[in-house]
């Protein structure tokens, strides 16, 4: 099981909307809706931002959203601000074996 | 708010046995049936290495084989990692996770590093 394809890095200026993807294949992405999102700041636990492709905990900002197509998500950050640089995960369910699999990882500059 | 933190030692020996313990406050580990190891290898991604069930079998990355052994003591509201035969490339930041339903990780530790090396 090969890990999801993520951009290695994003940059964006404060106040603009940046997208990052997240590709696998059929039998992880393409064949569950249980896709989810992670932040990893400097010396912080990570932080889950988005589960079940697009639900949000409560305690996170109605800035970050998540979508899916095919075998292909995304996670995108609006109205970008200076305490979102960080790193950025996606997982999902896959198969029998290797139950989860993780995204490449994406830094998130903000210029 | 749940906390998990991840205890053991930052360095073991090649051929060794790795074990960590992750400690839950501010929940019980009853209230879940899954809890989950994670980690992260300098400069790669995270890595699932496996999960505990506690109504059940658990469940691993079958890349660790036989060397992955997860375990829990309820009475103390811990669970624990081991992974035995180790070698450089098992070098990571260790991550005890909190499973929500259906998969996804909702509360984790800080994270450990553990460094295999003589």
């Amino acid at each position: 099981q090969s890990a999801l394809t993520q951009p290695a890095s994003v940059s964006g200026s404060p106040g603009q909307s940046i997208t990052i993807s997240c590709t696998g294949t059929s039998s992880d992405i393409g064949s569950w809706n249980v896709v989810s999102w992670y932040q990893h700041l400097p010396g912080k636990a990570p932080k889950l931002l988005i589960y079940e492709v697009n639900k949000r905990p409560s305690w996170i900002s109605s800035r970050f959203s998540g979508s899916k197509s095919g075998n292909t998500a995304s996670l995108t950050i609006s109205g970008l601000q200076a305490e979102d640089e960080g790193d950025y995960s996606c997982c999902s369910r896959a198969g029998s074996g290797v139950l989860y699999v993780f995204g490449t990882g994406t830094k998130v500059t903000v210029l | 708010q749940v906390q998990l933190q991840e205890s053991g030692p930052g360095l073991v020996e090649p051929s060794g046995t790795l074990s960590l313990t992750c400690a839950v406050s501010g929940d019980s580990i009853s209230s879940r049936d899954w809890w989950t190891w994670v980690r992260q290898p300098p400069g790669k991604e995270l890595e699932w290495i496996g999960e505990i069930y506690l109504r059940g079998s658990n469940a691993y990355n079958p890349s660790f084989g036989s060397r992955v052994t997860i375990s829990v003591d309820r009475s103390t509201n811990h669970f624990s990692l081991k992974l035995t035969a180790v070698t450089a490339a098992d070098t990571a930041v260790y991550y005890c996770v909190r499973n929500g339903v259906p998969s996804y990780f909702d509360w984790w530790g800080q994270g450990t590093l553990v460094t295999v090396s003589s």
